[in-house]
């Protein structure tokens, strides 16, 4: 694909509940990042997968918060029990590595927790 | 508090002037970036500028970068209602990880 994919584009859930948001990088970056964007606000770094190395996790929120990825490619993000400040856009993107670090963003997941 | 802020938090201006927004952060970094969002879409890298750079163009865009300071500036000049969106700077850290964003500028462009 030419950019970052991901999946679904809208999720409505209840307070409670676990979701699973997906995110499919660009081929070739072995660089993802996930992002939480509240209403009105601007990005809150999450975390931060590169290659093989542990990833950098320090932005997530509470540890009802998760995300894998394998390898090079897919990646999910966790919320498990969401409450209602959950409820906001979840933004991944991808890049290569390098000194530029562009990153190049998907269209995002707006979730909402009632 | 944030690592990059931007001001001011909206801006409001007539087609075909110019539009400078500005972003301080506070620690050292590696490289800044500029992206701009439109109402519902995903996030577009516009430019980066790295930390021994000064001054960067891109087209209508021209962003200058004060490491003394800690602050950046956007400028898009001969706007057009096109330029209608949020902008935000984010910064990374000397490790180039880290990315904090501030919370953006929102730019309107009157016709």
């Amino acid at each position: 694909g030419a950019g970052v994919s991901q999946s679904p584009s809208n999720k409505v859930t209840e307070k409670g509940k676990d979701v699973e948001l997906r995110c499919d990088p660009i081929s070739g970056h072995t660089a993802l990042y996930w992002y939480r964007q509240r209403l009105g606000q601007g990005l809150e770094f999450l975390i931060y997968f590169q290659g093989n190395s542990a990833p950098d996790k320090s932005g997530l929120p509470s540890d009802r918060f998760s995300a894998e990825r394998t390898g090079e490619s897919v990646s999910t993000l966790t919320i498990q029990r969401t409450q209602q400040e959950d409820s906001a856009v979840y933004l991944c993107a991808s890049s290569r590595v390098g000194s530029y670090n562009e990153q190049f963003f998907g269209p995002g997941t707006r979730l909402t927790v009632l | 508090s944030q690592q990059g802020e931007e001001d001011p938090q909206a801006l409001s201006i007539q087609e075909g002037e110019n539009a400078t927004m500005n972003c301080s952060y506070k620690t050292s970094i590696n490289n800044l970036q500029w992206y701009r969002q439109n109402s519902g879409r995903g996030l577009v890298h516009l430019i980066l500028i790295r930390s021994n750079e000064r001054e960067k163009h891109s087209g209508r865009l021209r962003v200058t970068l004060d490491t003394s300071k800690k602050s950046s500036s956007l400028l898009i000049t001969a706007s057009r209602a096109a330029d209608t969106a949020s902008y935000f700077c984010a910064t990374d850290d000397n490790y180039g990880q880290n990315f904090v964003f501030g919370p953006g500028t929102r730019l309107s462009v009157l016709p």
